[in-house]
């Protein structure tokens, strides 16, 4: 019964190396999306995609990459990591069709730039 | 757009109390309400849900909220504190269809023995 789950952990990156934070569902969830949390200031949406091939920008977009290939997988890419991206992410999914249906959320992933 | 205000970004009560977390909201249609519960170190863990059903909803581990529309509220209670309540707390709103939610700042609770 995995869920969400987001690899990895833990990351520590210097200023301007990229990485790729990865996600993936085992729920047939056509909604994906990524947050990061800061502290006092809850999540706030990064992107989020509502099925392959198909995603849209959140809140606090800028310095991040996402595609939606398959339905299961939604990376998100920090193509060159900047001090201000230090925050923890957490990856969502849910069923589409009611605004209501529950987000899922996986574990998180914690990440350093220095 | 919409937006949600916790009242309190710390809360600490004494066991066995009333635990009261407070959330605002503004909304320019009816709204999906939310609050979720964070445990040190992990993702957050749904609590409890307004879908414009009853007002009055209730939640995993004896926590309950009651939608107030003429206040734009959806306050969290649980009528008697135990230790392992002592968590992070966040209320959301649901917007664009389901595909944004957005949090409140979050209130942690701490419980005293």
């Amino acid at each position: 019964n995995a869920g969400v789950t987001q690899t990895p952990k833990f990351q520590v990156l210097k200023t301007g190396q990229s990485m790729t934070l990865q996600c993936a569902q085992d729920m047939n969830h056509e909604y994906m999306s990524w947050y990061r949390q800061d502290p006092g200031m809850g999540l706030r949406l990064i992107h989020y995609s509502v099925g392959a091939g198909i995603t849209d920008q959140g809140e606090v977009p800028n310095g991040y990459n996402v595609s939606r290939s398959t339905t299961e997988d939604f990376p998100l890419r920090l193509l060159s990591a900047a001090p201000s991206q230090t925050s923890v992410y957490f990856c969502a999914s849910r069923r589409t069709g009611e605004a209501g249906n529950t987000i899922y959320f996986g574990e998180g992933s914690w990440l350093t730039v220095v | 757009a919409q937006s949600v205000t916790q009242l309190g970004s710390h809360v600490s009560v004494s066991e066995g109390a009333l635990v009261l977390l407070r959330c605002n909201y503004s909304s320019s249609v009816p709204p999906y309400l939310f609050w979720y519960v964070q445990y040190p170190n992990q993702g957050l863990q749904l609590l409890l849900k307004y879908t414009s059903a009853a007002t009055l909803v209730k939640g995993i581990n004896g926590f309950e909220a009651e939608f107030k529309k003429s206040e734009t509220s959806f306050h969290l209670t649980k009528p008697s504190a135990h230790m392992s309540d002592a968590a992070e707390y966040f209320c959301a709103v649901s917007e664009n269809a389901g595909n944004m939610l957005t949090f409140g700042g979050g209130t942690r609770l701490m419980v005293k023995p």
